[in-house]
């Protein structure tokens, strides 16, 4: 069985800092893909990054890193300068394909505060 | 482009009524997914279809809810009939070419069911 974990209910950073959110996955499949998306306040999900389990480098979009660990399993995301505006609800999501499917399996979720 | 469309945003019904959710995927995008999301279960992925056939469906929860794709840029989600505990709120989400890829979440529908 695949899973994903999110072990951070919640987080508080000062704007301006750095901060890390964790996620650790399970799975036995050589080829899969990891994925974090954000859920502001409003309810939209919105994509920030992916990773394969075979690139060789760690995904950056912009002000967002994914932290890939593969021996460890984790998938930490990364984001550099908070703004007031990344506080939301953050998930992680791993791709899962098997015979008859091919789907997104998310974590439960981290709420991320920015104070000032 | 507008986005993924959904509607109604908000829906209000009563045990036993029937409820349909609506979804306009992206232009172009061949994959389209209804999710739902509640505190207790999280986000979950209900069914989705691939060039308007459903592919997997194991995530209904049961014969009440159904879902169809009757061309590429609709979707319906109905539930039939409604019961409290379908009260959620429900996602649609489109892709350029499966999960391998990003996907474009609707503004959702939030079900309260009384």
């Amino acid at each position: 069985a695949q899973k994903i974990t999110q072990t951070q209910p919640g987080m508080f950073v000062q704007e301006k800092e750095a901060v890390t959110l964790d996620c650790t996955y399970d799975t036995s499949d050589p080829s899969y893909g990891l994925f974090w998306y954000k859920q502001p306040s409003s309810g939209e999900m919105i994509f920030l990054i992916y990773q394969g389990s075979y690139d060789q480098q760690n995904a950056t979009e912009g002000r967002y890193s994914l932290n890939f660990q593969k021996a460890r399993k984790s998938a930490n995301l990364v984001i550099s300068a908070s703004q007031l505006g990344d506080s939301a609800m953050y998930f992680c999501a791993m791709r899962e394909v098997s015979y008859n499917t091919d789907k997104l399996i998310f974590g439960t979720g981290t709420r991320l505060q920015v104070f000032p | 482009d507008a986005g993924v469309i959904q509607s109604p945003r908000h829906e209000v019904t009563e045990m036993g009524q029937e409820v349909t959710l609506r979804c306009k995927p992206i232009s172009g995008h061949d994959y389209l997914f209804w999710y739902r999301q509640t505190m207790m279960r999280g986000l979950e992925l209900l069914i989705y279809f691939n060039n308007n056939v459903p592919i997997d469906d194991s995530g209904m929860p049961e014969d009440r809810f159904s879902a169809k794709m009757p061309n590429a840029s609709f979707s319906t989600l109905k539930i039939q009939p409604s019961e409290p505990r379908d009260s959620a709120v429900y996602f649609c989400a489109s892709s350029l070419a499966g999960t391998a890829y990003e996907q474009y979440f609707g503004p959702g529908t939030r079900l309260t069911v009384t």
